[in-house]
């Protein structure tokens, strides 16, 4: 069975710094994907972030990066230099590629940028 | 990219009516589709597996004769919550997987209910 914990349910970061909003994931399958999403108050699902589990490097996109430490078991997403925008709900997710596409949900973070 | 459409929106409905929502893949087609249910301040919970010519997975605690899918086509899926009561009031996402899309799974801009 898979499971995605996310310790932190709210963290308050000042504009223009950098947060990291934690991730931790098990799973006894080889062959899985990580996925981080952002849903703002509207309700939608924002795709911000993938890492495989085969991957040598850790994924960036943008201003998005994610620290992936496989012995761990994490997959820590790191916003730099935040923006009043930024400010939403954010989960972790995992795809076990032995379940089709399914995705499980982590609990959230809810992100609030300081002006 | 891809987008996926619900229909609609919000609802309002009362208590005991039966409510449709549908979800679309606008540009892709997918053989499978995800129904999650988002209630206030939780995170997303999977309801169901929409499979295109097959019945639908429930995943477990999901009574499927009040949460009815119907995977029409390789473009539309549709969630019908029967009798609606208030503790149904919830936010309903769909998501679909766009193969060759990379690993990317394409949502749906969700669906609140209110039932009173």
């Amino acid at each position: 069975a898979q499971k995605i914990t996310q310790t932190q349910p709210g963290m308050f970061v000042q504009e223009k710094e950098a947060v990291t909003l934690d991730c931790t994931y098990d799973t006894s399958d080889p062959s899985y994907g990580l996925f981080w999403y952002k849903q703002p108050s509207s309700g939608e699902m924002i795709f911000l972030i993938y890492q495989g589990s085969y991957d040598q490097q850790n994924a960036t996109e943008g201003r998005y990066s994610l620290n992936f430490q496989k012995a761990r078991k994490s997959a820590n997403l790191v916003i730099s230099a935040s923006q009043l925008g930024d400010s939403a709900m954010y989960f972790c997710a995992m795809r076990d590629h032995n379940a089709g596409n399914m995705l499980t949900f982590g609990g959230g973070t809810r992100l609030m940028v300081k002006p | 990219g891809a987008v996926v459409s619900q229909h609609p929106s919000w609802v309002i409905c009362k208590s005991g009516t039966s409510v449709k929502i549908e979800c679309r893949s606008l540009d892709f087609q997918a053989t499978t589709m995800f129904w999650y249910r988002q209630f206030p301040k939780q995170s997303l919970m999977l309801m169901a597996t929409s499979n295109e010519g097959s019945k639908a997975t429930y995943e477990q605690g999901v009574e499927k004769d009040k949460f009815l899918i119907n995977h029409a086509s390789l473009t539309l899926s549709t969630l019908t919550v029967t009798s609606a009561h208030p503790e149904d009031s919830s936010f309903y996402i769909c998501s679909a997987p766009r193969l060759g899309a990379g690993n990317e799974q394409f949502f749906g801009p969700g669906t609140r209910l209110t039932v009173l």
